[in-house]
């Protein structure tokens, strides 16, 4: 079945990396655009970065701007979050998303599990 | 970036109530609003697309209405499976997601 599954996250202190993995399966990865999507504990959501289909066009929040970097291996059906000079308040579940529809009117209608990252020293 | 508020942030209600579920947008967004349910522990959950679309799957009890500004996620006949936190969406610009909206059992 059309399924995301995250992984790489854990404990890590403050100024260290992280790199998070999400392995799609039951749908042609290459053809949709994929995002990240945090929640700090007890929070709400907050959208983290997108890359397109192909690759070619990525965007983040200002929050991980020049810290984070998404990309994907579409031979590997899987999308990544790097992660760098982690703060505490990049404490969160990263999600990953598939992007369904098209321009701005756009949706994330396949949603991982989540992984578990918490910056702590 | 386009602040997204929805009220109320929490509600509580019965079984077989109608709920409605408020998200105001600070500007113009058009239709590009999404609705999401989330239950502890789980990843969110497609509702409702491009303000009124209903996702493949999702229970006709669900509707959404709306454009410009103002919009709203009505659950009419509420289930003990509804109980679970409500998040809008929009996609006009940078995406951001509202507060959310905890549907609690009255």
């Amino acid at each position: 079945q059309v399924q995301l599954v995250e992984s790489g996250g854990g404990v890590v202190q403050p100024g260290r990396s992280l790199r998070l993995s999400c392995v799609a399966s039951g749908f042609t990865f290459r053809s949709f655009g994929m995002h990240w999507v945090r929640q700090a504990p007890g929070k709400g959501l907050e959208w983290v970065a997108v890359i397109w289909y192909d690759g070619n066009n990525k965007y983040y929040a200002d929050s991980v701007k020049g810290r984070f970097t998404i990309s994907r291996d579409n031979s590997k059906n899987t999308l990544y979050l790097q992660m760098n000079s982690l703060r505490a308040e990049d404490t969160a579940v990263y999600y990953c998303a598939r992007e369904a529809g098209g321009s701005s009117s756009y949706y994330l209608d396949i949603w991982g599990q989540g992984t578990l990252v918490a910056v702590s020293s | 970036d386009i602040q997204m508020t929805q009220s109320p942030s929490s509600l509580s209600a019965s079984v077989g109530d109608r709920v409605t579920i408020t998200c105001r947008a600070s500007q113009f967004i058009n239709n590009y609003l999404n609705w999401y349910q989330q239950k502890p522990g789980k990843g969110p959950k497609l509702l409702i697309f491009a303000a009124s679309s209903l996702q493949s799957g999702v229970p006709s009890r669900f509707s959404g209405s709306g454009s410009g500004t103002d919009f709203t996620l009505t659950i009419t006949s509420l289930q003990p499976d509804d109980f679970a936190t409500y998040y809008c969406q929009q996609t006009y610009s940078t995406p951001t997601f509202g507060q959310g909206t905890k549907v609690e059992i009255k």
